[in-house]
């Protein structure tokens, strides 16, 4: 993997079902793995700030984790509701300046209710 | 509690004219950054600073410059603005980039 990829690009569930998605990026020169939400017409707001294998945090109903040795993260989204309905994006530091952060196109979810 | 703030929200100019957008941040933040987004692709660094009066290239630095005279302010200008230009730009703040950025709501910029 030679840049930060999402999977899947979009995402429909039910309310009240369970989903993940998943961010890959290379392994190597790795030093920090971001996860931001961001609802339409408003800023991205963080979620998750990653930076050592096995990392694994929770904030409410989502929560995810990181694995820096094959190169990916996953979101998870416990009992969704429509108000998680956003584009999620992830990010990856490799070192270096502030250049070194590259972002993901990002997981577009819908909550159908 | 602003956070940081962008002017302004919307602009459309014509091919040739310039402009400055303005990005204010009251979280005493070292670093700073202006992204673009276009669809289908990812947030895409244009210019950042990692301090007051400091300026680096990012990903896609062509066509603008920046200045950074005071800490808390970070501006964006077009020179001569170009249709390619046309794109929704944010600006965030961060204390590094080992910590979480904060966005400002956007600029969405048209050039005709």
């Amino acid at each position: 993997i030679l840049n930060v990829e999402q999977s899947p690009q979009s995402l429909h569930v039910q309310e009240g079902d369970s989903t993940n998605f998943t961010c890959s990026f290379p392994s190597s020169n790795f030093y920090a793995l971001h996860w931001y939400r961001w609802e339409t017409a408003k800023s991205p707001e963080a979620l998750f700030v990653m930076t050592l294998n096995g990392d694994e945090k929770k904030k409410g109903r989502i929560s995810a984790t990181l694995n820096t040795k094959e190169g990916y993260s996953y979101l998870y989204i416990k009992g969704s509701q429509p108000e998680d309905s956003a584009t999620y994006l992830c990010a990856r530091y490799s070192g270096g300046g502030a250049d070194g952060l590259t972002f993901g196109k990002g997981t577009h979810l819908i909550i159908q209710p | 509690n602003a956070g940081v703030t962008q002017t302004p929200k919307f602009r459309v100019l014509k091919t040739g004219q310039s402009m400055t957008l303005l990005c204010a941040q009251d979280m005493n933040h070292e670093y700073m950054y202006w992204y673009r987004q276009d669809p289908g692709m990812g947030l895409r660094l244009i210019h950042y600073s990692v301090g007051e009066g400091t300026t680096a290239k990012g990903e896609v630095p062509d066509g603008y410059n920046v200045s950074r005279l005071k800490k808390q302010n970070f501006l964006l200008g077009l020179e001569s603005a170009a249709p390619s230009q046309t794109s929704v730009y944010f600006c965030a703040s961060s204390l590094s980039v080992l910590v979480e950025l904060f966005f400002g709501e956007g600029s969405r910029l048209t050039v005709l």
